[in-house]
């Protein structure tokens, strides 16, 4: 299985600014994604990052609001932009190893709280 | 549409006591299910996962799932709960058809009284 760490794990930020997080797979990955989890809910997908193509976003996810980038098979980011306290939620990035591809591996979140 | 069911919010069992969870799927194929576990302040861990041929699926942690086709159905069982199984459960379902993308029940938060 893959191991995936993020950082920040948490973060508090003011509204109108922006955070980066950042997911690193420890293995080669074609595909990673970037869930939101607000709070007491259930995850929901924002984009896939595929390397070496522009993300592909969710219905009500948009680029301008939710930039990612995915420079290599091991590494992405998500930039959560002009923040508001509505932002406020896990960020989860997942992947799937390239020895099974069927199944998503999750990192341990990004906690930002928007004051 | 693809879509999940969890109808249970929240379930307390006592400790020792069997468990069942349930999940109910919409899709258009046989789809590929998979529940994952996350405690408090954790991110997700598969707990297990189907994609074919048997229908009854081990998983960690002494848990057990069954695909039952004609209900549309992965529940998940336990025959005795720990204290430890604590926390909230999600059920998801990866399209097949669509690069695996993945669509997650609400989850069940689980408590486990002593």
């Amino acid at each position: 299985s893959a191991v995936i760490s993020q950082k920040p794990s948490r973060d508090i930020c003011q509204r109108g600014t922006s955070l980066t997080i950042q997911c690193q797979v420890d293995s080669q990955v074609t595909m990673m994604f970037w869930y939101r989890q607000q709070p007491g809910q259930s995850l929901t997908l924002i984009a896939t990052a595929n390397q070496g193509s522009e993300a592909t976003y969710e219905s009500g996810f948009v680029i301008d609001k939710f930039p990612i980038s995915r420079p290599n098979l091991t590494f992405s980011t998500l930039t959560v932009s002009n923040l508001s306290p509505e932002d406020s939620s896990i960020y989860l990035c997942s992947s799937s190893s390239e020895r099974g591809w069927e199944t998503q591996y999750f990192g341990p979140g990004t906690r930002l709280l928007v004051l | 549409a693809q879509s999940v069911t969890q109808p249970d919010i929240h379930i307390t069992v006592s400790e020792g006591a069997s468990l069942e969870l349930r999940c109910n799927y919409s899709y258009g194929a046989t789809p590929y299910l998979f529940w994952y576990v996350q405690s408090p302040g954790q991110g997700l861990q598969l707990l297990l996962k189907y994609f074919s041929g048997d229908t009854l699926v081990q998983g960690i942690k002494g848990f057990e799932a069954e695909f039952k086709r004609s209900q549309s159905s992965f529940n998940l069982r336990k025959p005795s709960v720990h204290w430890s199984d604590a926390a909230e459960y999600f059920c998801a379902v990866g399209a097949r058809d669509n690069f695996n993308k993945f669509y997650f029940g609400s989850g069940t938060k689980l408590n486990v009284k002593p």
